[in-house]
Protein backbone atom coordinates (compact mmCIF):
# COMPACT_ATOMS: atom_id res chain seq x y z
CA UNK A 1 0.00 0.00 0.00
CA UNK A 2 1.41 3.20 -0.78
CA UNK A 3 1.60 5.71 1.55
CA UNK A 4 -0.52 8.48 -0.45
CA UNK A 5 -2.95 7.01 -2.91
CA UNK A 6 -4.60 9.47 -5.61
CA UNK A 7 -6.87 8.38 -8.73
CA UNK A 8 -4.64 9.17 -11.38
CA UNK A 9 -7.55 9.95 -13.64
CA UNK A 10 -7.97 11.09 -16.28
CA UNK A 11 -11.15 13.41 -15.55
CA UNK A 12 -12.69 15.52 -18.15
CA UNK A 13 -15.88 17.72 -17.05
CA UNK A 14 -17.37 19.98 -18.98
CA UNK A 15 -17.38 23.95 -17.97
CA UNK A 16 -18.40 25.57 -15.06
CA UNK A 17 -18.72 21.88 -13.77
CA UNK A 18 -17.90 21.46 -9.69
CA UNK A 19 -15.14 19.07 -9.40
CA UNK A 20 -13.57 16.81 -6.82
CA UNK A 21 -10.44 15.82 -5.79
CA UNK A 22 -9.20 13.46 -3.23
CA UNK A 23 -6.27 11.70 -1.62
CA UNK A 24 -5.99 8.94 1.05
CA UNK A 25 -3.25 8.05 3.26
CA UNK A 26 -2.07 6.10 5.64
CA UNK A 27 0.56 8.07 8.40
CA UNK A 28 -1.48 9.64 10.73
CA UNK A 29 1.37 11.68 11.51
CA UNK A 30 0.85 14.17 9.12
CA UNK A 31 -0.04 17.72 10.00
CA UNK A 32 0.42 19.61 6.84
CA UNK A 33 -2.13 18.94 3.88
CA UNK A 34 -1.40 21.01 0.50
CA UNK A 35 -2.90 20.91 -2.90
CA UNK A 36 -0.61 21.66 -6.44
CA UNK A 37 -1.60 22.53 -9.75
CA UNK A 38 0.81 21.55 -11.93
CA UNK A 39 0.82 22.20 -16.09
CA UNK A 40 3.11 20.51 -18.28
CA UNK A 41 6.24 20.71 -18.25
CA UNK A 42 6.62 23.31 -15.57
CA UNK A 43 6.75 22.73 -11.73
CA UNK A 44 4.02 22.32 -8.98
CA UNK A 45 1.98 25.77 -8.41
CA UNK A 46 1.21 25.39 -4.38
CA UNK A 47 -2.95 26.24 -4.32
CA UNK A 48 -3.34 26.29 -0.49
CA UNK A 49 -2.77 24.31 2.39
CA UNK A 50 -4.40 23.41 5.30
CA UNK A 51 -3.11 22.39 9.12
CA UNK A 52 -4.99 19.44 10.44
CA UNK A 53 -7.91 18.90 10.20
CA UNK A 54 -11.41 21.39 9.16
CA UNK A 55 -11.38 23.42 5.68
CA UNK A 56 -10.02 26.17 4.12
CA UNK A 57 -11.63 28.26 0.87
CA UNK A 58 -9.53 30.96 -1.24
CA UNK A 59 -11.84 31.84 -3.83
CA UNK A 60 -12.82 28.85 -6.35
CA UNK A 61 -10.82 26.28 -4.23
CA UNK A 62 -12.03 25.03 -1.19
CA UNK A 63 -9.57 21.79 0.52
CA UNK A 64 -10.86 19.54 3.22
CA UNK A 65 -9.15 17.89 5.58
CA UNK A 66 -10.43 14.55 7.66
CA UNK A 67 -7.42 13.02 9.60
CA UNK A 68 -9.97 10.79 11.27
CA UNK A 69 -10.32 9.06 8.17
CA UNK A 70 -7.38 10.04 6.68
CA UNK A 71 -8.86 11.34 3.37
CA UNK A 72 -8.35 15.07 2.23
CA UNK A 73 -10.16 16.96 -1.07
CA UNK A 74 -10.04 19.44 -3.13
CA UNK A 75 -13.35 20.96 -4.63
CA UNK A 76 -13.35 23.82 -7.73
CA UNK A 77 -16.33 25.25 -8.39
CA UNK A 78 -17.07 26.59 -11.70
CA UNK A 79 -14.56 24.93 -13.64
CA UNK A 80 -12.84 26.78 -15.96
CA UNK A 81 -10.59 25.62 -19.36
CA UNK A 82 -7.40 27.14 -17.76
CA UNK A 83 -7.97 24.60 -14.60
CA UNK A 84 -6.86 21.90 -16.83
CA UNK A 85 -3.71 20.57 -15.07
CA UNK A 86 -2.54 17.69 -12.78
CA UNK A 87 -3.46 18.54 -9.51
CA UNK A 88 -0.89 16.75 -6.79
CA UNK A 89 -1.82 16.11 -3.35
CA UNK A 90 0.87 16.22 -0.59
CA UNK A 91 1.37 16.20 2.97
CA UNK A 92 3.62 16.62 5.27
CA UNK A 93 4.80 15.66 9.36
CA UNK A 94 8.45 17.44 10.52
CA UNK A 95 10.79 14.71 8.65
CA UNK A 96 8.96 13.94 5.65
CA UNK A 97 6.69 15.15 2.35
CA UNK A 98 5.02 12.71 0.26
CA UNK A 99 3.02 13.31 -2.60
CA UNK A 100 0.38 11.54 -4.29
CA UNK A 101 0.53 10.48 -8.19
CA UNK A 102 -1.54 13.14 -9.34
CA UNK A 103 -4.63 13.77 -11.18
CA UNK A 104 -5.02 14.78 -14.54
CA UNK A 105 -7.93 17.52 -15.06
CA UNK A 106 -9.25 18.50 -18.44
CA UNK A 107 -11.80 20.94 -18.51
CA UNK A 108 -13.72 21.03 -21.71
CA UNK A 109 -15.14 24.66 -23.31
CA UNK B 1 9.83 39.17 -6.11
CA UNK B 2 12.26 37.13 -8.03
CA UNK B 3 10.63 33.14 -8.35
CA UNK B 4 12.64 30.15 -7.88
CA UNK B 5 14.84 29.58 -11.18
CA UNK B 6 16.96 26.27 -12.26
CA UNK B 7 19.66 25.60 -14.61
CA UNK B 8 19.68 23.81 -16.45
CA UNK B 9 16.56 23.32 -18.43
CA UNK B 10 17.60 20.16 -20.27
CA UNK B 11 20.25 18.00 -19.49
CA UNK B 12 21.21 14.63 -21.40
CA UNK B 13 24.19 12.49 -19.87
CA UNK B 14 25.32 9.08 -20.21
CA UNK B 15 25.51 6.23 -17.77
CA UNK B 16 28.15 5.93 -14.96
CA UNK B 17 28.85 10.23 -15.61
CA UNK B 18 28.05 12.76 -12.81
CA UNK B 19 25.75 15.85 -12.92
CA UNK B 20 25.26 18.94 -11.30
CA UNK B 21 22.03 20.86 -11.26
CA UNK B 22 21.49 24.52 -9.98
CA UNK B 23 18.75 25.86 -7.92
CA UNK B 24 18.49 29.95 -7.13
CA UNK B 25 15.71 30.08 -4.03
CA UNK B 26 12.80 33.04 -3.99
CA UNK B 27 14.14 36.33 -2.36
CA UNK B 28 13.57 35.96 1.37
CA UNK B 29 13.45 32.28 1.15
CA UNK B 30 16.66 30.47 3.21
CA UNK B 31 15.30 26.51 2.91
CA UNK B 32 15.74 24.60 -0.48
CA UNK B 33 14.01 21.38 -1.07
CA UNK B 34 15.02 19.00 -4.23
CA UNK B 35 12.12 16.28 -5.28
CA UNK B 36 12.69 14.13 -8.36
CA UNK B 37 9.63 13.44 -10.16
CA UNK B 38 9.47 10.52 -12.60
CA UNK B 39 6.76 10.77 -15.38
CA UNK B 40 3.44 9.65 -14.38
CA UNK B 41 4.15 10.46 -10.68
CA UNK B 42 4.58 12.35 -8.02
CA UNK B 43 7.65 14.13 -6.78
CA UNK B 44 9.80 12.33 -4.33
CA UNK B 45 11.35 13.94 -2.03
CA UNK B 46 15.67 13.98 -2.14
CA UNK B 47 16.78 15.95 0.29
CA UNK B 48 16.24 19.72 2.54
CA UNK B 49 18.71 22.24 2.75
CA UNK B 50 18.28 25.10 5.69
CA UNK B 51 20.60 27.62 6.44
CA UNK B 52 23.36 25.71 4.83
CA UNK B 53 23.03 22.21 6.37
CA UNK B 54 21.25 19.46 5.11
CA UNK B 55 17.86 19.19 7.32
CA UNK B 56 15.94 16.05 6.40
CA UNK B 57 16.94 13.12 3.42
CA UNK B 58 14.40 10.76 1.62
CA UNK B 59 14.92 7.30 0.64
CA UNK B 60 17.91 8.19 -2.62
CA UNK B 61 21.07 6.85 -1.89
CA UNK B 62 24.51 8.54 -0.78
CA UNK B 63 25.32 9.19 -4.56
CA UNK B 64 22.61 11.98 -4.46
CA UNK B 65 24.70 14.70 -2.37
CA UNK B 66 24.07 18.44 -2.32
CA UNK B 67 25.13 21.91 -1.05
CA UNK B 68 23.37 25.24 -0.21
CA UNK B 69 24.94 28.55 -0.42
CA UNK B 70 25.42 31.62 2.11
CA UNK B 71 22.98 33.56 -0.18
CA UNK B 72 20.78 30.07 0.06
CA UNK B 73 21.14 29.18 -3.30
CA UNK B 74 21.44 25.35 -3.75
CA UNK B 75 22.93 22.32 -6.22
CA UNK B 76 21.97 19.07 -6.22
CA UNK B 77 24.87 16.43 -7.41
CA UNK B 78 24.36 13.03 -8.46
CA UNK B 79 27.28 10.84 -9.33
CA UNK B 80 27.53 7.42 -11.03
CA UNK B 81 24.17 8.02 -12.86
CA UNK B 82 21.93 5.08 -13.49
CA UNK B 83 19.35 4.84 -16.60
CA UNK B 84 16.15 5.42 -13.67
CA UNK B 85 17.89 8.63 -12.59
CA UNK B 86 16.03 9.89 -15.99
CA UNK B 87 13.58 12.09 -14.09
CA UNK B 88 12.35 15.90 -13.61
CA UNK B 89 14.49 17.23 -10.71
CA UNK B 90 12.25 20.09 -8.89
CA UNK B 91 14.19 22.19 -5.86
CA UNK B 92 11.44 24.23 -4.05
CA UNK B 93 12.39 27.18 -1.76
CA UNK B 94 10.48 28.24 1.49
CA UNK B 95 11.03 30.17 4.60
CA UNK B 96 11.87 27.92 7.83
CA UNK B 97 12.24 24.08 8.18
CA UNK B 98 8.61 23.08 7.13
CA UNK B 99 7.71 21.67 4.16
CA UNK B 100 3.54 23.35 4.00
CA UNK B 101 4.46 26.30 2.11
CA UNK B 102 6.88 25.51 -0.54
CA UNK B 103 7.73 27.20 -4.27
CA UNK B 104 8.90 24.98 -7.03
CA UNK B 105 11.04 25.91 -9.86
CA UNK B 106 10.10 24.53 -13.26
CA UNK B 107 12.63 22.07 -12.67
CA UNK B 108 15.43 20.32 -14.93
CA UNK B 109 14.55 17.24 -17.27
CA UNK B 110 17.61 14.94 -17.25
CA UNK B 111 17.61 12.18 -19.61
CA UNK B 112 20.20 9.56 -18.92
CA UNK B 113 21.46 6.83 -21.66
Amino acid sequence: QKEVEQDPGPLSVPEGAIVSLNCTYSNSAFQYFMWYRQYSRKGPELLMYTYSSGNKEDGRFTAQVDKSSKYISLFIRDSQPSDSATYLCAMSDNNDMRFGAGTRLTVKP
Amino acid sequence: ETGVTQSPTHLIKTRGQQVTLRCSSQSGHNTVSWYQQALGQGPQFIFQYYREEENGRGNFPPRFSGLQFPNYSSELNVNALELDDSALYLCASSNGQGRYEQYFGPGTRLTVT
